[in-house]
């Protein structure tokens, strides 16, 4: 079975300073993830996946088969980064669904 | 284009009344879902159409139904409304099930009492 699991339902942090959205997942194959995020009075969007390892808004995550993570990262937070942040799985054998976690909202404080 | 777009944007509900929500896309995609939001719990899938004429249960179907009406219509009926149903409604749509991307509407939020 798919489960994606982020264990901090709210993470607040101070603008300039790093920040890390956690992302754990359980899957027995070859999984895709992915990072979707919700800013204040938008719709929820895709931010990044991890097969085209390109950096989004200073945002990059990397896919840890060893720990089965797939944690966001960014260096430098800034106070347009306060979302709602998913992280969502998909299993890459057969017409797979996206599964998405619990979510975490990210408050940037200035 | 408008991409996914949803009515109402809110609603109160009392216990027991019935309502549908609607929700169309205009991107010509196969697949449409309907999920609901709550603080804590994420997204979580209720129904979902693989395409045109087909529908499938998801995580937390009771309570639910659906109707694929057409490829551009997809809407969630609450029968029998009850406040553990308050919450946000998303729809969702993308060209395949196996499309890592799917397109959100704007929501909508429903408040039963």
């Amino acid at each position: 079975a798919q489960r994606v699991t982020q264990p901090e339902k709210l993470l607040s942090v101070f603008k300039g300073a790093p920040v890390e959205l956690k992302c754990n997942y359980s899957y027995s194959g070859s999984p895709e993830l992915f990072w979707y995020v919700q800013y204040s009075r938008q719709r929820l969007q895709l931010l990044l996946r991890h097969i085209s390892r390109e950096s989004i808004k200073g945002f990059t995550a990397d896919l840890n088969k060893g720990e089965t993570s797939f944690h966001l990262k960014k260096p430098f937070a800034q106070e347009e980064d306060s979302a709602m942040y998913y992280c969502a799985l998909r299993g890459i054998q057969g017409a797979q669904k996206l599964v998405f976690g619990q979510g975490t909202r990210l408050t940037i404080n200035p | 284009n408008a991409g996914v777009t949803q009515t109402p944007k809110f609603q109160v509900l009392k216990t027991g009344q019935s309502m549908t929500l609607q929700c169309a896309q205009d991107m010509n995609h196969n697949s449409m879902y309907w999920y609901r939001q709550d603080p804590g719990m994420g997204l979580r899938l209720i129904y979902y159409s693989a395409s045109e004429g087909t529908t499938d249960k998801g995580e937390v179907p009771n309570g639910y139904n659906v109707s694929r009406l057409n490829k551009r219509e997809f809407s969630l009926r609450l029968e029998s409304a009850a406040p553990s149903q308050t919450s946000v409604y998303f729809c969702a749509a993308s060209g395949a099930l196996s499309s890592y991307e799917q397109y959100f509407g704007p929501g909508t939020r429903l408040t039963v009492t």
